[in-house]
């Protein structure tokens, strides 16, 4: 069982330069959910999704975009990336809202812009 | 909207203490989670509780619903129990508030 997956561990883009962040979960979750951590801040959520096909903002969405055409799949797209998108990006689902379920975490991503 | 203050910051053990985290918040919430990050970066759910307490193994996790406080207790820590400790608060809808986190260091 592997949970949820992300890729890639760790990435350098240069300043205007786009990405795609992977996700995947295996657990039939709803729920899934992208946040960012900087250093001495707490998690702050992107966006999420409730099922395949609905998406919402959370947040801090400016800059990112996100689809979910799949319940495993919840990939998160970087466009014209800039500093301080630095950071380390963690996906999560679960299987109901989050005040009713345990939230389950990916290995997160260690993204740098230059 | 919420804040979330967990304390200490940072928190230095010897192996064998008893240890205590404490998070509060500001506005009533559905649920309390209590995280742990790994030094490699992984995060895992040890707890979510609404009301009361939960234990599980030499953790404890209470909760004060009055007081908008709760506290992560770890009996007779261990080195391997080195981590940071996220509190975390839900709503009625997606909506969820993370603490900055606690750094515990458990020496030998």
């Amino acid at each position: 069982n592997a949970g949820v997956t992300q890729t890639p561990k760790f990435r350098i883009l240069k300043i205007g330069q786009s990405m795609t962040l992977q996700c995947t979960q295996d657990m039939n979750h709803n729920y899934m959910y992208w946040y960012r951590q900087d250093p001495g801040m707490g998690l702050k959520l992107i966006y999420y999704s409730v099922g395949a096909g609905i998406t919402d903002k959370g947040e801090v969405p400016n800059g990112y975009n996100v689809s979910r055409s799949t319940t495993e799949d919840f990939p998160l797209r970087l466009e014209l990336a800039a500093p301080s998108q630095t950071s380390v990006y963690f996906c999560a689902s679960s299987y109901r809202q989050p005040d009713n379920s345990p939230l389950h975490f990916g290995n997160g991503t260690r993204l740098t812009v230059t | 909207k919420n804040e979330v203050e967990q304390s200490p910051q940072n928190l230095t053990a010897q192996e064998g203490e008893f240890i205590t985290i404490n998070c509060s918040y500001s506005v009533g919430i559905s649920a309390l989670h209590w995280l742990q990050q790994h030094p490699g970066g992984g995060i895992v759910s040890l707890f979510m509780l609404s009301s009361g307490k939960k234990k599980h193994g030499r953790l404890i996790a209470t909760i004060n619903i009055q007081e908008k406080h709760s506290s992560l207790h770890i009996t007779a820590s261990h080195p391997r129990d080195s981590a940071v400790y996220i509190c975390a608060v839900g709503y009625n809808n997606n909506d969820m508030r993370f603490g900055a986190g606690t750094r515990l260091t458990v020496k030998p």
